[in-house]
């Protein structure tokens, strides 16, 4: 059954720490997308690749935020340092590009204390 | 730049009852549109994806309408079960732009 994993599945962390979330995107998808949710803002793009080329991370803090795809099984975003306000749960979504069905991990549950 | 809104944000109905989602675009200019279903603590599964030159899907208990024209998606569930309990987001995909999501409908279905 392919699916979207991601690791760590939860995390709490000191403010100012390192926090470093990966995801295995399903075997052959070829998009890669990084959501951020919040009960205030609901679902915010972070970043987005294609091809592993990074098409789209204008909704990410670029001073603190970080991603990429060192290669086609895996993504990364990185925070750095985090603040409490980073608090949330970040997911990896996978797809085959424009028009088709998009598929979601089970989120990184992320607190910065 | 792509808007969705989702009314109402949460709704509670009797077990058995039909019911409608509705969602809302600002940008007509789309290339489909997509309904999920998230259960607490999980992430988003896919339910419906409806492309800019369908009218409506259909799954099951569910179907979803799309009218570009007016800039809505409705997601229609027939005789709703407690099972059914969940938040539903529609989200719009326009060209390369990755999917706007709205912030969902928490249904809750009352045995």
């Amino acid at each position: 059954d392919a699916r979207v994993t991601q690791t760590p599945r939860h995390k709490v962390t000191e403010m100012g720490q390192e926090v470093t979330m990966r995801c295995q995107p399903i075997l052959g998808h070829n998009t890669v997308f990084w959501y951020r949710q919040t009960m205030m803002q609901g679902l915010e793009l972070l970043a987005y690749f294609r091809n592993r080329a990074p098409l789209d991370d204008s909704g990410m803090p670029k001073d603190r935020f970080s991603a990429e795809m060192p290669d086609a099984t895996l993504a990364t975003l990185k925070i750095q340092p985090s603040e409490p306000r980073d608090s949330a749960v970040y997911f990896c979504a996978s797809g085959l590009g424009p028009g088709n069905t998009i598929y979601f991990g089970e989120g990184s549950w992320l607190t910065v204390v | 730049k792509q808007e969705v809104t989702q009314i109402p944000a949460a709704l509670s109905v009797p077990e058995g009852e039909n019911l409608v989602l509705n969602c809302s675009f600002t940008d007509s200019a789309i290339y489909n549109l997509q309904w999920f279903r998230q259960d607490p603590g999980k992430g988003l599964t896919s339910l419906l994806l409806i492309q800019s030159s369908q009218r409506e899907q259909t799954s099951g208990r569910l179907n979803a309408s799309l009218d570009k024209s007016s800039g809505r998606s409705t997601l229609y569930i027939a005789a709703s079960q407690p099972g059914d309990s969940a938040t539903y987001l529609c989200a719009a995909f326009s060209g390369n732009t990755p999917l706007v999501f709205g912030k969902g409908t928490r249904l809750s279905v009352i045995a």
